[in-house]
């Protein structure tokens, strides 16, 4: 089976831009969670989606917005980018709804550079 | 609040050796305690999990030791090999409800 994957792998945008990020799931998993990794805070949930439905969300400001598609497949959006924003953003599968607990698998991330 | 804490930050290994990270977490609603692996350039990968009915798991050169009553687990990994160089994360959650919380990763060389 295919693992996760993320679209782009690089990206450099500029502050006050917006961006889409896209992450394929593996075949069948129904469940996507977004991760964002730093080297200050190290890995932060963003939100979780099953079945089209966001089913968690981390503490992130409401430019951080996502959303998930009936094949599975899930993007992630940033509006009006900050310097800060500047990051690895991890996607991760599940066959279900996971709560964490079952085993996450990682796509590569997407590495965001905000100037 | 950090849920979870992890260290050392960074860690060097002589090959051979005994590598150990610790961990502390807060919430005692944690049940489920993953340690997750990840090599420049790449995702995350499960190591190895744990849940605290039991004190100890083992695979392979890696084992987890669980302390419930003093809220802390480690990763054990025995004749350390420079391939095992990498970024170890734990982590932990209430089963079936909330995600992850991940400490902040300890950058583990191990040295020939």
């Amino acid at each position: 089976k295919a693992g996760v994957t993320q679209t782009p792998r690089y990206l450099i945008k500029t502050r006050g831009q917006q961006v889409t990020l896209s992450c394929s799931p593996i075949s069948g998993h129904r469940s996507v969670s977004w991760y964002q990794q730093t080297p200050g805070q190290g890995l932060q949930f963003l939100f979780e989606y099953f079945s089209e439905t966001q089913r968690n969300k981390g503490n992130f400001p409401g430019r951080f917005s996502g959303r998930q598609f009936s094949n599975s497949r899930s993007e992630m959006n940033v509006s009006t980018l900050e310097l800060g924003d500047s990051a690895l953003y991890l996607c991760a599968s599940t066959p279900g709804p996971t709560g964490g607990a079952e085993t996450q698998y990682f796509g590569p991330g997407t590495r965001l550079l905000v100037l | 609040q950090q849920q979870v804490k992890q260290s050392p930050q960074s860690l060097i290994v002589q090959k051979g050796g005994i590598s150990i990270i610790n961990c502390a977490y807060e919430n005692t609603a944690f049940d489920y305690f993953p340690w997750y692996q990840q090599f420049p350039g790449k995702g995350p990968a499960l190591l190895i999990a744990i849940r605290p009915d039991v004190s100890e798991k083992k695979e392979g050169r890696f084992t987890i030791s669980f302390n419930k009553s003093a809220k802390q687990f480690s990763l054990h990994i025995m004749d350390s090999q420079p391939g095992d160089s990498a970024t170890y994360f734990c982590a932990a959650s209430i089963a079936g409800n909330t995600p992850l919380v991940f400490g902040k990763g300890t950058r583990l060389s191990v040295i020939a």
